[in-house]
């Protein structure tokens, strides 16, 4: 069965600087993998996915994440937050069709 | 591209009432999933849709829940003889077969049950 691990259950970081949201998963096959976005009262919007091929892959929003298949994580990162940021995050694995996700990441933009 | 619609956005209804929700998939869409996310968790998969076929139910689907998709398109989810455990967050979401699957989600119901 695949599982989906976000340690992080919230990240403040300063306006302008860095972020990095980490996503571990677990599944005895080849997956899909998904960062989802969410904002207040709002339904789940995809930030990106990785299918195959290159292992960084680039999303909207200038946010990226790489797939590593040796520590089965599949970080999501930022050079330069802004306020508009400010939501949750959510990783997903997809093994068929069904998505299962994690519990989250609450990323706060501190101006 | 219209995108998934979802009716209706909030539902508050008194425990042991029957609940009906909409979703409306993107136009050439043909699997439709629900998905259901209580407070601070994320969306648990309920079941899915290939066209008007229901081909998969999650535990989680007690037979409270039904779900239908006449015709393929459009789905409803009916809740009978709600429970305050039912309140969430209730997602829609739809992909093209072919696609990756990849799901594009709508902007939910949420229902509160008193």
């Amino acid at each position: 069965a695949q599982s989906v691990t976000q340690l992080d259950s919230q990240v403040p970081v300063f306006e302008e600087a860095p972020v990095e949201l980490r996503c571990n998963y677990s599944s005895s096959v080849s997956v899909y993998l998904f960062w989802y976005v969410q904002y207040p009262n709002q339904g789940l919007q995809l930030l990106l996915k990785y299918l195959s091929g290159s292992t960084l892959v680039k999303g909207i929003n200038g946010f990226e994440a790489e797939f590593n298949k040796s520590q089965t994580s599949f970080h999501l990162r930022k050079p330069s937050v802004h306020i508009s940021d400010t939501a949750e995050y959510f990783c997903a694995v997809s093994e068929g069709l069904e998505l299962t996700f994690g519990t989250g990441t609450r990323l706060t933009i501190i101006p | 591209d219209t995108g998934v619609s979802q009716d209706p956005r909030h539902k508050i209804t008194k425990r042991g009432q029957n609940v009906t929700f909409r979703c409306d998939p993107i136009s050439e869409h043909n699997r439709l999933y629900w998905y259901r996310q209580t407070l601070g968790q994320g969306p648990e998969f309920l079941t899915y849709f290939q066209n008007e076929a229901q081909l998969e139910k999650s535990r989680l689907l007690s037979d409270r829940f039904s779900a239908e998709r006449p015709k393929g398109s459009f789905s409803t989810l009916e809740i009978q003889r709600t429970e305050q455990g039912d309140s969430a967050m209730y997602l829609c979401a739809s992909s093209l077969r072919g696609q990756t699957d990849t799901q594009y989600f709508g902007p939910g119901t949420r229902l509160t049950v008193l």
